[in-house]
């Protein structure tokens, strides 16, 4: 099993840019979530998937951040327009089922943004 | 809102001895915990979880956790411990679909 897949790994754009991360889960997971690790505020759910549902976003910082997954096995988050504030490294976790089963995550997307 | 605590944000100590890592968590009821490791520049990686079977839960890697419900801990203990146990270690609790994780404890081990 290759694990929960993010690209790209590092990122570095210029404020003002759109960025988009990406994310595979593993086969056979109904969950997605995604989430953001800074220094000062640890790590943070952004949002999470059910069945290719949204169910949560309320920790998505704001209409800046946008994410989708169109399919079972796909899944974007994207940042429209990047501010410097966004730099943070983005992890993408995955689970079998809806009810807090073991998350699995993938190496992160670190972002830098000038 | 459910929170989880973890009591201390660096723990050090020397290779070899033993590891306590402090984690308390807020539900009424008995909920699922998990004890997850990050190594520099890596994803987390689960350590172990308990779900309401034995209270005391064997995980990967030589750790080990204890519910104890009276406490509301789930401490993250290790008898002695090894270089490459030096990460960042997260508890956390269920709640609904989501796992709700405390702020990280960095541990380091003194050669």
């Amino acid at each position: 099993d290759a694990g929960v897949i993010q690209s790209p790994r590092h990122e570095v754009t210029e404020m003002g840019q759109e960025v988009t991360l990406r994310c595979k889960p593993i086969s056979g997971h109904n969950s997605l979530f995604w989430y953001r690790q800074t220094m000062m505020r640890g790590l943070e759910l952004l949002i999470y998937f059910n069945n290719n549902v949204p169910i949560d976003d309320s920790g998505m910082p704001e209409d800046r951040f946008s994410a989708k997954m169109p399919n079972a096995s796909f899944s974007t988050l994207k940042i429209q327009p990047s501010e410097p504030r966004d730099s943070a490294v983005y992890f993408c976790a995955s689970s079998v089922g809806p009810n807090a089963d073991t998350q699995y995550f993938g190496p992160g997307t670190r972002l830098t943004v000038l | 809102a459910q929170s989880v605590t973890q009591l201390d944000s660096h723990v050090s100590v020397s290779e070899g001895t033993p590891v306590l890592l402090r984690c308390n968590y807020s539900s009424s009821y008995s909920p699922s915990l998990f004890w997850y490791v990050q190594h520099p520049n890596k994803g987390l990686q689960l350590l172990l979880k308990y779900t309401s079977a034995a209270t005391l839960v064997k995980g990967i890697n030589g750790f080990e956790a204890e519910f104890k419900k009276s406490e509301t801990s789930f401490h993250l203990t290790k008898p002695s411990a090894h270089m490459s146990d030096a990460a960042e270690y997260f508890c956390g609790e269920s709640s609904a679909s989501k796992i709700i994780f405390g702020s990280g404890t960095r541990l380091s081990i003194r050669p």
